[in-house]
């Protein structure tokens, strides 16, 4: 099963607007990740938080995370169309049952028009 | 090369054949990390190595599926007699040993693999 979950699964806006995705997770995590995906692609790496961070900035993009409600969102301001792509929430658990392993929500997919 | 390279990118095979597939890490990189994704859907764990080790194989659908790392380098995942729900992108990933945590992963651009 997937440790983490994104909310909405999809997501249509128009350029300019802000973006807003959540992930809610299941275990304690050492961090929690952001990546992006464009269609066909790999997946590239956006943000990295620690469980004892609570609001990271890079860019356009605001990451917040709350381990008491072992939840995260993911802001994307001013979107602008190249920001279409699929957005994946990732979990570090390191439990005796996921040591070492990164596990992934199924994702938000993201429309931007121009 | 600077990032994770794979092959073959795109592999049509019939139903039955064995097929391997390669990763190329990051020079360095001593984590590495196969995910399998079906049309669009998210990861799904497969193997994670430390070395040449993998703590944990939990994410292997079959024993069907195996996978080695020689050298602290190159991984291959091997399927053996594929079925058509193995269709799918397999992804590779590497990562610096970051200690008691996973760092930023570092992701090939995948092999699609479609079973006929």
């Amino acid at each position: 099963s997937q440790q983490g979950e994104e909310d909405p699964q999809a997501l249509s806006i128009q350029e300019g607007e802000n973006a807003t995705m959540n992930c809610s997770y299941k275990t304690s995590i050492n961090n929690l990740q952001w990546y992006r995906q464009n269609s066909g692609r790999g997946l590239v790496h956006l943000i990295l938080i620690r469980s004892n961070e609570r609001e990271k900035h890079s860019g356009r993009l605001r990451v917040t995370l709350d381990t008491s409600k072992k939840s995260s969102s993911l802001l994307i301001t001013a979107s602008r169309a190249a920001d279409t792509a699929s957005y994946f929430c990732a979990t570090d658990a390191w439990t005796t049952d996921s040591w070492g392993k990164l596990q992934f929500g199924a994702g938000t997919q993201v429309v931007v028009t121009p | 090369g600077a990032g994770v390279s794979q092959s073959p990118s795109n592999k049509v095979t019939e139903k039955g054949k064995d097929v391997e597939l390669r990763c190329d890490p990051i020079s360095g990189h001593t984590a590495l990390y196969w995910y399998r994704q079906s049309l669009g859907q998210g990861l799904e764990f497969l193997i994670y190595f430390q070395g040449n080790s993998a703590p944990d194989k939990s994410g292997l659908p079959s024993d069907r599926f195996s996978a080695e790392r020689t050298g602290g380098s190159v991984s291959t995942l091997t399927i053996q007699r594929t079925q058509q729900e193995d269709s799918a992108v397999y992804l590779c990933a590497s990562s610096a040993d970051s200690g008691f945590a996973t760092g930023e992963l570092f992701f090939g651009e995948g092999s699609r693999l479609t079973v006929l």
